[in-house]
């Protein structure tokens, strides 16, 4: 079956650091890939999302994340965070034409540190 | 306009009894869609619905789980003889007809006591 995996469980951090959240999925097809971003006592909302073209995608906030099709994985960057990025982030793919499902990883909970 | 809507916010209920939970999509959203997020993990895909198509059931855990929709209007999930494993947020997302993005409502967090 179809799986993510996302690497770190907690990830804490100082403001002005930079950050790197890995994303693994397991399926040989084409995917659709997402990043959702979760803030304390909202719903989730999309960050990012790649379909097609420049692996290199730009999300909202100054995220981006990077395609790599030979390694399966998309990970999610930002140079400097800040103490407002405290959230929870989930990866998610969807398989190419089965309807747009999700398959999320478990979830990375951002804590960053003013 | 408005988001997604999702009622009740918060159902507690003992075990063994029937729970409905409800859906209200943004206008026009053909694809709606739920996810069960248990406490410590990631959401997990339960029932998919895109406009009048057979709806994609293959994610729902066992028979107790069902929903229906009609049309491109509000979705119901039905949980029968509730268990304590069923404890959980109860989240629906719908999209329009790209089906590029889901958009998300706030949740249902179901105890089953």
């Amino acid at each position: 079956a179809q799986s993510v995996s996302q690497h770190n469980h907690h990830v804490i951090l100082s403001e002005a650091a930079s950050l790197e959240l890995g994303c693994n999925y397991s399926y040989g097809g084409t995917v659709n890939l997402f990043w959702y971003v979760q803030y304390p006592g909202q719903h989730l909302q999309l960050l990012l999302k790649y379909f097609s073209g420049d692996p290199l995608v730009k999300g909202i906030k100054g995220f981006e994340a990077e395609f790599i099709k030979s390694k399966f994985s998309f990970n999610l960057r930002k140079p400097s965070v800040q103490w407002s990025d405290t959230a929870e982030y989930f990866c998610a793919v969807s398989i190419y034409n089965q309807g747009g499902k999700l398959i999320f990883g478990q979830g990375t909970e951002l804590s960053v540190k003013p | 306009g408005a988001g997604v809507s999702q009622s009740p916010s918060n159902k507690v209920t003992e075990k063994g009894k029937d729970v409905e939970l409800r859906c209200d999509p943004i206008s026009g959203h053909t694809a709606l869609y739920w996810y069960r997020q248990r406490l410590g993990q990631g959401l997990e895909f339960l029932i998919y619905f895109q406009g009048n198509s057979a709806p994609d059931k293959s994610g729902l855990p066992s028979d107790r789980f069902s929903a229906e929709r009609t049309g491109e209007s509000v979705s119901t999930l039905t949980i029968q003889r509730t268990q304590q494993e069923d404890s959980a947020v109860y989240l629906c997302a719908t999209s329009d007809r790209t089906q590029e993005t889901q958009y998300f409502g706030p949740g249902t967090r179901l105890l089953v006591l």
